[in-house]
């Protein structure tokens, strides 16, 4: 089945400790993002991966580190997590940014992420 | 650059009656739009999308969009609620290209009453 897998899905950590979010998909897509949701601001970009060693920020990337080093897997860390950083987390993929036009996104199921 | 508004934060329809999500967008260029729902608990899930062929857009669940590059407007609408369509819907537009990809609206909380 065609799937990104986002690893946890429920994590409660405290202020400071390193932490990762794990996010692979099996669908050979070149673009993954990834996207904090918080009530009342929708869907916010984090980070994106145009492909393998192509990282690049988003609109909120203060706070946030990710690699691409495979094209399947691109891990989103919290260097040292803090309270704001409290939020549901997704990840997304699709199978080419630059010709994105007829392709849509997969988003992965959700990271809750809670930052005490 | 794009952005996209939902008018409405909160939409509460009767089991049975017409629903109507509206998104308005705003781009320079050619957008893709799309219309994601996200039920409780859950993750994203596309309804459809626009990408430049026909104007309605039909999508699952009997959900369509129609758009209308003259009222930069790409409403969601379904003919008759089913209690399972209580969700939260997001409009999304994309141009294609890095952080400017995928735009979300904030999202459109739908009610359905008995």
């Amino acid at each position: 089945e065609a799937q990104v897998t986002q690893n946890p899905r429920y994590l409660i950590t405290v202020t400071g400790k390193k932490l990762t979010v794990t996010c692979s998909q099996n669908m050979n897509h070149e673009y993954m993002s990834w996207y904090r949701q918080d009530p009342g601001l929708g869907l916010r970009q984090i980070y994106y991966s145009m492909n393998v060693e192509v990282t690049d920020k988003g609109d909120v990337p203060e706070g946030y580190k990710v690699s691409r080093k495979e094209k399947r897997n691109f891990p989103l860390i919290l260097e040292s997590p803090s309270p704001n950083q409290t939020s549901l987390y997704f990840c997304a993929s699709s199978f080419s940014q630059t010709l994105n036009l007829n392709y849509g996104y997969t988003f992965g199921s959700g990271t809750r992420l809670t930052v005490v | 650059a794009q952005s996209v508004t939902q008018l409405d934060s909160h939409v509460s329809v009767s089991e049975g009656t017409p629903v109507l999500l509206r998104c308005n967008y705003s781009s320079s260029y050619s957008p893709s739009l799309f219309w994601y729902v996200q039920h409780p608990n859950k993750g994203l899930q596309l309804l459809l999308k626009y990408t430049s062929a026909a104007t309605l857009v039909k999508g699952i669940n009997g959900f369509e969009a129609e758009f209308k590059k003259s009222e930069t407007s790409f409403h969601l609408t379904k003919p008759s609620a089913h209690m399972s369509d209580a969700a939260e819907y997001f409009c999304v537009v994309s141009l294609g290209g890095g952080a400017d990809g995928l735009t979300f609206g904030k999202g459109t909380h739908l009610i359905i009453q008995p």
